[in-house]
């Protein structure tokens, strides 16, 4: 196991369409994070998973967005009719809970472009 | 409001002076403080937290509950230290929350 892994690693789409993505985590965290990142700002969270159930969404995972954790191990995230403001770095992360460590390993990124 | 705030978007000092990246949180209850670094082409990684109150590759941070600061420090600074540098806090939930990021730049 090489870490979290994200694909696609960038994706350059047009204003309107759907995008998705696939994170997959360490493969014995039972946590799974998504943040994104513009430019010039640090990461800002917008979703975790416990195992398969989605434990908090931030209020900037608009209507527009959705994510998944289906088997509690891979997670996607989709954005329905992308704006050029979704443009940014989505980041994946995952944690072991229950350690008492809390770190998360975060992803390379996968890096969306609204055009 | 949970909130991270680092100051300084950039920090340059040459080789072997020291070095003190800034971070101030707001948060009501105990929070955990971790920073993160982000080398060029690398993917964010953790560089120390202030539970385990460790020196990782010669940085140190001391929570100060007083000043709700947690800054980062090394004495001598070297060209491989040149990276972003996020300062973040865990509240009451499992999320990070992050500040802007300060980028460090050691000159030769």
């Amino acid at each position: 196991d090489t870490g979290v892994s994200q694909d696609p690693r960038h994706k350059i789409t047009k204003r309107g369409q759907n995008v998705t993505f696939r994170c997959d985590p360490i493969s014995e965290h039972n946590r799974l994070y998504w943040y994104r990142q513009t430019l010039g700002q640090g990461p800002e969270f917008l979703t975790y998973f416990q195992n398969e159930a989605q434990l908090e969404k931030s209020r900037l995972l608009s209507d527009r967005f959705s994510a998944e954790r289906p088997k509690g191990s891979f997670s996607t995230l989709e954005i329905q009719r992308t704006e050029q403001g979704d443009s940014a770095m989505y980041l994946c992360a995952s944690s072991l809970a229950g350690t008492g460590t809390y770190e998360q390993y975060f992803g390379p990124g996968t890096r969306l472009t609204v055009t | 409001a949970q909130r991270v705030t680092q100051p300084e978007k950039l920090l340059s000092v040459f080789k072997g002076a020291p070095v003190e990246l800034k971070c101030n949180y707001s948060y009501s209850g105990s929070p955990e403080l971790f920073w993160y670094v982000q080398y060029s082409r690398q993917r964010l990684q953790l560089l120390l937290r202030h539970i385990s109150r460790e020196s990782i590759k010669g940085f140190t941070a001391d929570l100060n509950k007083g000043e709700t600061s947690f800054h980062l420090k090394k004495p001598f600074a070297q060209e491989e230290d040149s990276a972003m540098y996020y300062c973040a806090l865990r509240g009451n939930t499992d999320k990070l929350i992050f500040g802007t990021g300060t980028r460090l730049q050691v000159f030769p």
